[in-house]
């Protein structure tokens, strides 16, 4: 059974960077037929796809964050990672990792962790 | 960006009867390549994640049980819980893959027991 965990500090300042990195187990990253996205949820709120990363490096970003967002794959680890740049309080929300099934829906997603961004 | 749009917002509905939730894509989700309308349904219930009920607009996820199905085409969708049971409860998303990899969300619809 495919797992997907978040990891990373949960209280951030503002103008910092949140990183966040997603351990998959149970399956291959390197399989080629999923993208490997980061989603998030602002508290009360609905959902906001962030970007996807193939397990060759391919990117794709939100074009209202793509100025901000960086998505890497560790596929040694079994891993990919997040980091969004110069945050502020708007970017606090339960960061989701998932797996998007190459055709487009998500089948698997982690728990999800919170990110808070306060002084 | 696809704008998908959810109604109602919120829902209530008596135990064993039908619900009804609506989503309404502002273009078209049907691609000619496939004849297939781009479009899944998620529940996600407090303090978890979203889970997959339904993709292509109308097939059900293994697992999935059959009270809950898709309908659809173009534009506008529907998911139907045919006989609501107390576990339903939850907050139940639509999303478009039109366009991949980029996925748009609609708002959610909160669901209810009456």
């Amino acid at each position: 059974q495919l797992q997907l965990q978040e990891s990373g500090p949960g209280l951030v300042k503002p103008s910092e960077t949140l990183s966040l990195i997603c351990t998959v187990s149970g399956g291959s990253i390197s399989s080629g037929s999923f993208y490997w996205s980061w989603i998030r949820q602002p508290p009360g709120m609905g959902l906001e796809w962030i970007g996807s990363i193939f397990y060759s490096g391919s990117t794709y970003y939100n074009p209202s964050l793509q100025s901000r967002v960086t998505i890497s794959v560790d596929t040694s680890k079994n891993q990919f990672s997040l980091k969004l740049s110069s945050v502020t309080a708007a970017d606090t929300a339960v960061y989701y990792c998932a797996r998007r099934v190459f055709s487009g829906w998500i089948d698997y997603w982690g728990q999800g962790t919170l990110g808070t961004v306060s002084s | 960006d696809i704008v998908m749009t959810q109604s109602p917002d919120s829902l209530a509905v008596s135990l064993g009867e039908r619900a009804t939730i609506n989503c309404k894509s502002s273009q078209s989700v049907l691609h000619s390549s496939n004849n297939k309308n781009h479009l899944a349904w998620y529940q996600q219930k407090p303090g978890q994640p979203p889970k997959l009920l339904i993709y292509w607009a109308s097939t059900r996820e293994s697992g999935v049980p059959d009270r809950f199905s898709g309908s659809g085409s173009g534009t506008d969708f529907t998911l139907t819980i045919s006989s609501l049971q107390a576990e339903d409860v939850a907050v139940y998303y639509c999303q478009q893959y039109y366009t991949p990899p980029r996925i748009t969300f609609g708002q959610g619809t909160r669901l209810e027991i009456k």
